[in-house]
């Protein structure tokens, strides 16, 4: 399964809503689809995982959603510690793929 | 707290081997499925391995079957990956992971560079 990922880079101020896309190449069973956050020079950080369920800890400004092929992560009002790289990663069977990642900075 | 230390990492020439080890504490490690996840400029983020809690089932990317080994010494809650037939291609931070499908927690990492 490839996973594409859009934009690619998406330019929002603090507050605002973002929403990030990830298409799979072909349908994900079992909505098995998880997104990390990544900030330079730290190991990713699992936010998202089951295309909807948020992972301990994660605040509920965020949130996954979509089924088969099409699948988003909304992050509801940006805070100024979410201007990251995020992957999407399906988690269904080998090989498991990630995303090109898409970088959300500060506008 | 969960901790997991990668080490091992380093410069290696074409076709040359290494062996990562990941020190696991803060969690019941025997009872974990791990896993290996790489990152490189050129290849992104690309799991490498997996390996169940006893040993009896592992799992790799198709790019390093036969080439890398992952196991485990529960004993000494601690993963490793053996790798040979280094290539360029092979060049990225490695992180230990706890999981088998994904991944929870993550190691700070340790880089693998491959030139001559």
């Amino acid at each position: 399964i490839v996973l594409t990922q859009s934009p690619v880079t998406l330019s929002l101020s603090p507050g605002e809503r973002a929403t990030l896309s990830c298409r799979a190449s072909q349908p994900i069973s079992t909505n098995f689809l998880a997104w990390y956050q990544q900030k330079p020079g730290q190991a990713p950080r699992l936010l998202i995982y089951g295309a909807s369920s948020r992972a301990t800890g994660i605040p509920d400004r965020f949130s996954g959603s979509g089924s088969g092929t099409d699948f988003s992560l909304t992050i509801s009002s940006l805070e100024p510690e979410d201007f990251a790289v995020y992957y999407c990663q399906h988690h269904g069977y080998s090989p498991l793929n990630f995303g090109g990642g898409t970088k959300v900075e500060i506008k | 707290e969960v901790l997991l230390v990668e080490s091992g990492g380093g410069l290696v020439q074409p076709g040359g081997s290494l062996r990562l080890s990941c020190a696991a504490s803060g969690f019941s490690f025997s009872d974990s499925y791990m896993s290996w996840v790489r990152q490189s400029p050129r290849r992104g983020l690309e799991w490498v391995a997996n390996m169940n809690q006893d040993g009896s089932f592992k799992d790799y990317v198709h790019s390093v079957k036969g080439r890398f080994t992952i196991s485990r010494d529960n004993a000494k809650n601690s993963l490793f990956l053996q790798m040979s037939s280094l290539s360029v291609e092979d060049t990225a931070v490695y992180y230990c992971a706890i999981g088998g499908n994904y991944w929870a927690s993550w190691g700070q990492g340790t880089l693998v560079t491959v030139s001559s």
